[in-house]
C-alpha cells in the first residue's frame, strides 16, 4: 500500500523568504506525484504534477526517487501563497486512478 | 466552463438517519471519484466510477455506504444509518477518463451527524 507523509502541519514564513513544503512517500513502484492547493474558501485544485516538470505560480517540485521525496519549493514567498497544501500520489500501472493524499501543510506567509 | 458541483453544501442530520449527497461532474468527464476528508486529514478515496459502473469501491468503509451513477453523469453517495464518525467533508472529483488525467474537485459537502 502507498503512503504520503507531510511532516509539517503548519509552516510560517515571512514574505520574500524561501519556502519548502516537505513530502515523502512510500510506494514500491513508480508513482506519479502531485501537489494540490486549497486557498481559503476555495476548492482543492491541482498546483503541479511531477511529469509536467513545470513551474506554476513560481513553485517547483522535483521527484527524488532515491529519497522518495517530492518537496515543493518557491524561492520568494508571497502573501497570496497562504493556503493548505496537499501532496498526493497515484500508483503506476493498470487500474491506478485513486489519489493517496498526505495530511496537508498549512502555509502562512507573514507580511 | 462550469466546474464540478456538489449539493448540498452542508448537511446536518441525526444519528441513524439516511442521507444522500449529490455530485454533478464536469460535462463530458467519464471518470468520477468520491473522497472523504475528516478533520485534520487529507482526502481519502472512497469509490471510482468509469461511466455508469463502479470500477473500484474498495475505499467504502462499510456496507452502509453506497454510490450510484445511473446515467454516467450525476452521482449520488448514499449513507444509511449514519453515525457520528461519518461526519466529514465529502469531496467529488471528475476527470476526462484515462489513467493520466487530472482530477478536478468539487467544493465538497460538509456532513455533520449529531
Amino acid at each position: 500500500a502507498q503512503r504520503v507523509t507531510q511532516p509539517e502541519k503548519l509552516l510560517s514564513v515571512f514574505k520574500g523568504a524561501p519556502v519548502e513544503l516537505k513530502c515523502n512517500y512510500s510506494y514500491s513502484g513508480s508513482p506519479e506525484l502531485f501537489w494540490y492547493v486549497q486557498y481559503s474558501r476555495q476548492r482543492l485544485q491541482l498546483l503541479l504534477r511531477h511529469i509536467s516538470r513545470e513551474s506554476i505560480k513560481g513553485f517547483t517540485a522535483d521527484l527524488n526517487k532515491g529519497e522518495t521525496s517530492f518537496h515543493l519549493k518557491k524561492p520568494f514567498a508571497q502573501e497570496e501563497d497562504s493556503a493548505m497544501y496537499y501532496c498526493a500520489l497515484r500508483a503506476s500501472g493498470a487500474g491506478s486512478y485513486q489519489l493517496t493524499f498526505g495530511k496537508g501543510t498549512k502555509l502562512s506567509v507573514i507580511p | 466552463g462550469a466546474g464540478v458541483s456538489q449539493t448540498p453544501s452542508n448537511k446536518v442530520t441525526e444519528k441513524g438517519k439516511y442521507v444522500e449527497l449529490r455530485c454533478d461532474p464536469i460535462s463530458g468527464h467519464t471518470a468520477l471519484y468520491w473522497y472523504r476528508q475528516s478533520l485534520g486529514q487529507g482526502p481519502e478515496f472512497l469509490i471510482y466510477f468509469q461511466g455508469t459502473g463502479a470500477a473500484d469501491d474498495s475505499g467504502l468503509p462499510n456496507d452502509r455506504f453506497f454510490a450510484v451513477r445511473p446515467e454516467g453523469s450525476v452521482s449520488t453517495l448514499k449513507i444509511q444509518r449514519t453515525e457520528r464518525g461519518d461526519s466529514a467533508v465529502y469531496l467529488c472529483a471528475s476527470s476526462p477518463g484515462g489513467l493520466q488525467k487530472t482530477q478536478y474537485f468539487g467544493p465538497g459537502t460538509r456532513l455533520l451527524v449529531l
